[in-house]
């Protein structure tokens, strides 16, 4: 089967950096994607990473070790707006073409 | 319209009674999905529909029961529910076969079963 961890709850200050780890389980690998989701919007795409290595968009990287097993997601330079839920999904090319998600973290940024 | 658009927003039903969600995409693309999202848990996947045939199910309870008629509607059709059915569903879009598979997402259903 397929399992992705990541904490539940990540807390930060405003223009601090924030990393949320996702470790994952699957029986095949394709790429390990982002995704924000606001507080009763929907979910939307933030980055991809298929090969290891960092993906950066603005304030927002992403990193993946296939190797490891492992990925995170790097915010910098925080803003108010950054609060949200952040999700680690895998693509399971054995199991399908869909996207198996992991449960969310919330991030909570302070003044 | 652009995006991904779902009707109704919020959903109030008894168990007795017989609903459908709708999903629309504007986007082009050729697969759709449904989602559960309840307090505490991962997305869950329902369906999947790609080219409008059912690829996925995920051992979805019968009392869910998914239409594709075009590549650019999907709908969930929801009858004799339960409590623990009530969520927000949400539906989504991609392009099949693509790397990055990428899903766009519809604003979601909030479902409440009385």
């Amino acid at each position: 089967g397929q399992s992705l961890e990541q904490p539940s709850e990540v807390t930060a200050v405003e223009g601090a950096i924030v990393q949320i780890n996702c470790t994952y389980q699957t029986s095949g690998f394709y790429g390990l994607s982002w995704y924000q989701q606001h507080d009763g919007g929907a979910p939307t795409f933030l980055s991809y990473n298929g090969l290891d290595g960092l993906e950066e968009t603005g304030r927002f990287s992403s990193f993946l070790s296939r190797s490891d097993s492992y990925g995170y997601l790097l915010l910098q330079e925080l803003q108010m707006k950054d609060s949200a839920s952040y999700f680690c999904a895998v693509r399971d090319n054995q199991a399908g073409t869909a996207l198996i998600f992991g449960k969310g973290t919330t991030l909570s940024v302070s003044s | 319209e652009t995006g991904v658009t779902q009707t109704p927003r919020h959903l109030v039903m008894g168990m007795t009674n017989k609903k459908s969600l709708k999903c629309e995409q504007h986007l082009g693309h050729n697969a759709m999905y449904w989602y559960k999202q309840s307090a505490k848990k991962p997305l869950e996947l329902m369906f999947v529909y790609s080219l409008e045939e059912r690829v996925e199910n995920n051992s979805v309870p019968s009392r869910f029961s998914p239409e594709c008629p075009n590549s650019s509607h999907l709908f969930l059709h929801l009858h004799t529910l339960q409590p623990e059915d009530s969520a927000l569903y949400l539906c989504a879009s991609s392009i099949w076969g693509q790397g990055e598979e990428t899903q766009y997402f519809g604003p979601g259903t909030r479902l409440l079963v009385l």
